[in-house]
């Protein structure tokens, strides 16, 4: 699974639109980039899904450039219920050594003023 | 029905009860999974259960002990727990193992206070 780098936190305020950036620089080939939000004292939501270029639902876009080493969420116009951490995951479950690992990053914990 | 159902919402236990976490979906996925989250960090994965065989990580205490009386149901059973394992305690489901990172869903957990 790769490492992911993403920034502790981020303040914004209400209605502008919100990028959350994350290095991934060892990713494989195969690997696929999903974002997950995450409300206090709830499980974690999906959110977006990508391998490369964009991609835009519902809720929000993913930018992933050529290389596929980073790639960017973009929440449109946030609202005080945008409010959570929002963690990057690269690659899917790992199975290694007679035990399977999935690690979550640190997450950013995104903070929309009024 | 998308959901993942966990019950109690709340547990509050000494360190020599014995109490158990439920999860519950039944959107046919055959892959579920328990995390430990403790405040600030993200979620750990401690168990995973696929094609009706549950693997257990040799790095989890014994105190926490995983059943999977069918596939829709995974339990938790937790004995002689200590206070650093209060935390809160998510279960998730996949379609499938190889899911478990892109398209997971969580419920939305168990806080557990050990006094």
């Amino acid at each position: 699974l790769a490492k992911t780098t993403q920034p502790i936190s981020m303040d914004s305020y209400e209605g502008q639109e919100v990028n959350i950036t994350c290095s991934h620089n060892n990713i494989a080939t195969n690997d696929y980039i999903t974002w997950y939000q995450q409300f206090p004292s709830q499980g974690p939501r999906f959110i977006i899904q990508g391998y490369k270029t964009k991609v835009t639902n519902e809720v929000a876009s993913l930018f992933i450039p050529a290389d596929r080493k980073s790639s960017t969420l973009s929440l449109p116009r946030v609202s005080l219920s945008d409010t959570a951490v929002y963690y990057c995951l690269v690659g899917d479950i790992y199975s290694g050594a007679g035990s399977y690992q999935l690690t979550f990053g640190k997450g950013t914990k995104l903070s929309v003023i009024p | 029905d998308t959901e993942v159902t966990q019950t109690p919402k709340h547990l509050v236990m000494g360190m020599t009860n014995k109490k158990s976490l439920k999860c519950e979906q039944h959107m046919g996925h055959r892959a579920m999974y328990w995390y430990k989250q403790k405040a600030k960090k993200p979620p750990e994965l401690m168990f995973v259960y696929s094609y009706e065989k549950l693997s257990i990580n040799e790095s989890v205490p014994s105190r926490f002990s995983p059943e999977c009386p069918n596939s829709s149901l995974l339990n938790l059973h937790l004995h002689a727990l200590q206070p650093e394992d209060s935390a809160l305690y998510l279960c998730a489901s996949s379609q499938d193992l190889w899911e478990a990172a892109t398209e997971a869903f969580f419920g939305q957990g168990t806080r557990l206070t050990v006094v």
